[in-house]
């Protein structure tokens, strides 16, 4: 089953333009971590952010975490072409500390 | 520094065959690994994951199965290929667990039963 939900579940943007991906989330997390994948790639980690961090920063990406409406968003901001991805949230459920668990993604696609 | 090899990176397979993917690591010791697939237009499925040589934990029963022989080694592997094992499979690596750390992906293995 699926803990993480991303929406929208695709977004076209021009170039320099920002980009909002949201996540929800079902139940209690310890952290919640951003990952992307370029087509036909393996997942490269992004951000990890703890339950008790309500905004992150690292270059472009901006991510916050709400428990209490059990929902995270990644904001890109100054969007390139090199930015097209599908990213993922992720989390860790039902009491084990390895079952690390994705939605589906949002595909980003960065016009130039 | 740390890197993680999967191969083949892709595989086209008859049905009812068998089936032996490989993810090493390197430059790291005693990782809990892990074994993903991701079917088309989805997100990631949790198939096994290790935390020590021989300790393999199943998620999902199915046609598939893991074997960790050597510390930074992880096999997946089946007896015989359904058309419902085409996907992508990756490998990824931790130094934690998932809830204190990130994973490491590699690369991917497409697989494609035909």
């Amino acid at each position: 089953s699926q803990q993480g939900e991303e929406d929208p579940q695709a977004l076209s943007i021009q170039e320099g333009e920002n980009a909002t991906m949201n996540c929800s989330y079902k139940t209690s997390i310890n952290n919640l971590q951003w990952y992307r994948q370029n087509s036909g790639r393996g997942l490269v980690h992004l951000i990890l952010i703890r339950s008790n961090e309500r905004e992150k920063h690292s270059g472009r990406l901006r991510v916050t975490l709400d428990t209490s409406k059990k929902s995270s968003s990644l904001l890109i901001t100054a969007s390139r072409a090199a930015d097209t991805a599908s990213y993922f949230c992720a989390t860790v459920s039902g009491g084990s500390n390895y079952k690390l668990t994705f939605g589906k993604g949002t595909l980003l696609t960065v016009n130039p | 520094s740390q890197t993680i090899h999967q191969w083949p990176a892709t595989l086209v397979q008859p049905v009812g065959s068998p089936l032996s993917l490989e993810c090493t690591v390197e430059g790291t010791s005693n990782p809990n690994l892990y074994w993903y697939r991701q079917a088309a237009g989805r997100g990631l499925q949790l198939l096994f994951y290790s935390v020590g040589i021989g300790q393999i934990s199943s998620e999902v029963p199915q046609n598939l199965s893991a074997s960790r022989p050597q510390d930074r080694q992880f096999i997946l592997s089946s007896k015989k290929l359904l058309l419902s094992d085409s996907g992508f499979y990756l490998c990824a690596w931790s130094v934690g667990g998932a809830n204190t750390g990130e994973l490491f992906f590699g690369e991917g293995s497409r697989l494609t039963v035909l």
